[in-house]
Formats: structure tokens, C-alpha cells, sequence
């Protein structure tokens, strides 16, 4: 049973335009949620979090949602940019120092 | 953000032997550890916790006997993948967290396995 889902292998965006990536999760205990960057034979880099206490949370180019009721994340990423191609897997972990759980992941193409 | 450092990053050795893989936090103490592995075009599926001078924490279906985790000290972890199969060529990540960091985990660049 999955409890974070990426429903979306894959994301074509043109440069310039808007990428959004979503994630829904089913365990209602997750408190925290993280968006991570993969590139090939690489470890994930953390890129943005938000607490279950906001539904906004924005860096620079990238902005993450949460509608707690929905159980429902996304990642905003705009500018999109041709080195924003990579996977990105969303996460998610409950109180304490537990582990984070991650979805399939969306492999996001940038097109120059 | 904190440094996770795993070596080696690419291994092949033969099967029925053993394989160490490192995890060292270069910047912050961790207390806790985190072992992944990732198949090609899968999510990365946990396979362990590990917390500093405690035994491992193993996921359901994990054999404990054939992937052992050692973390004797805050900055290092070690998984150890013994009498190694070609099913057990993989992509293994590690990460570390600790309360003093914040609640994002910090990840090694990961190690690729083959068995041959």
C-alpha cells in the first residue's frame, strides 16, 4: 500500500512556463513533507519542505502547496528552467526522527 | 545544507562475496540513519533504521542476516551486504538526520552495486 503517490511518471514543460508536480499521501499521521531533486546514480537534494501547520511554503522559483483536507501536495516550479530536468520525488515523515516515505517520483523534462 | 558522504559511489564485486558500503555525516552528528535501496524506475523503498549504538531497525522483508548495519558512532553507519547475489545489484542511498538539524534528511550520493 502506497502511502505517497505520484500519479504522473512523467512532465514535459517548456522553458519559462510553470512545471507543477503533484503528490498525495494517505497516512494521516505525516506532519512534514519534502520535495527532493534526483539526477542519475546520485543521492536526492533536498529542495523544500512545509509543516502540516501551513499550506504555503515558497524559495525562490520553487513554491510548495499542501491541502491538509485533500491529503494533496504540489511543487511549483517558475520560471522552469532546462537544469530543472531531473526526477523529483515527493516525501513524507510523521512527528519525531522517523523516516521519510517517498512516492514513485516525476521525471520533469525542461524543452529548451 | 548538511553533508552526507558515501563511499564507494560504484562497486562490482563477485557474487558470494561481501560488500561495506559508508556512510559518514561530515558537518553534524547524526543520530539516526536511514538506508535506502532503489531499483531502476522505482521509488527509493526503505530498508532500515539505524540509530547511533543501537541495533538496526529492519523494514518488512529485509533479511537482517544478509544486509548488516552497523552505526557505532553519530558520524558513521556502515551496511555491509553479505554473500552478495546479482539480485542484490542495486542503487543504495543512505541518509542522516538529527533533531538539531531540522526535519529534513540529508542523503549520500548513493552507491551502485553490481554482482557478477
Amino acid at each position: 500500500d502506497q502511502q505517497v503517490k505520484q500519479n504522473s511518471p512523467s512532465l514535459s514543460v517548456q522553458e519559462g512556463r510553470i512545471s507543477i508536480l503533484n503528490c498525495d499521501y494517505t497516512n494521516s499521521m505525516f506532519d512534514y513533507f519534502l520535495w527532493y531533486k534526483k539526477y542519475p546514480a546520485e543521492g536526492p537534494t533536498f529542495l523544500i519542505s512545509i509543516s502540516s501547520i501551513k499550506d504555503k511554503n515558497e524559495d525562490g522559483r520553487f513554491t510548495v502547496f499542501l491541502n491538509k483536507s485533500a491529503k494533496h501536495l504540489s511543487l511549483h516550479i517558475v520560471p522552469s528552467q532546462p537544469g530543472d530536468s531531473a526526477v523529483y520525488f515527493c516525501a513524507a515523515r510523521s512527528s519525531g526522527n522517523t523516516p521519510l516515505v517517498f512516492g514513485k517520483g516525476t521525471r520533469l523534462s525542461v524543452i529548451a | 545544507g548538511a553533508v552526507v558522504s558515501q563511499h564507494p559511489s560504484r562497486v562490482i564485486c563477485k557474487s558470494g562475496t561481501s560488500v561495506k558500503i559508508e556512510c559518514r555525516s561530515l558537518d553534524f552528528q547524526a543520530t539516526t540513519m536511514f538506508w535506502y535501496r532503489q531499483f531502476p524506475k522505482q521509488s527509493l523503498m526503505l530498508m532500515a533504521t539505524s540509530n547511533e549504538g543501537s541495533k538496526a531497525t529492519y523494514e518488512q522483508g529485509v533479511e537482517k542476516d544478509k544486509f548488516l548495519i552497523n552505526h557505532a558512532s553519530l558520524t558513521l553507519s556502515t551496511l555491509t551486504v553479505t554473500s552478495a547475489h546479482p539480485e542484490d545489484s542495486s542503487f543504495y542511498i543512505c541518509s542522516a538526520s538529527s533533531l538539531g538539524v531540522g526535519t529534513e534528511a540529508f542523503f549520500g550520493q548513493g552507491t551502485r552495486l553490481t554482482v557478477v
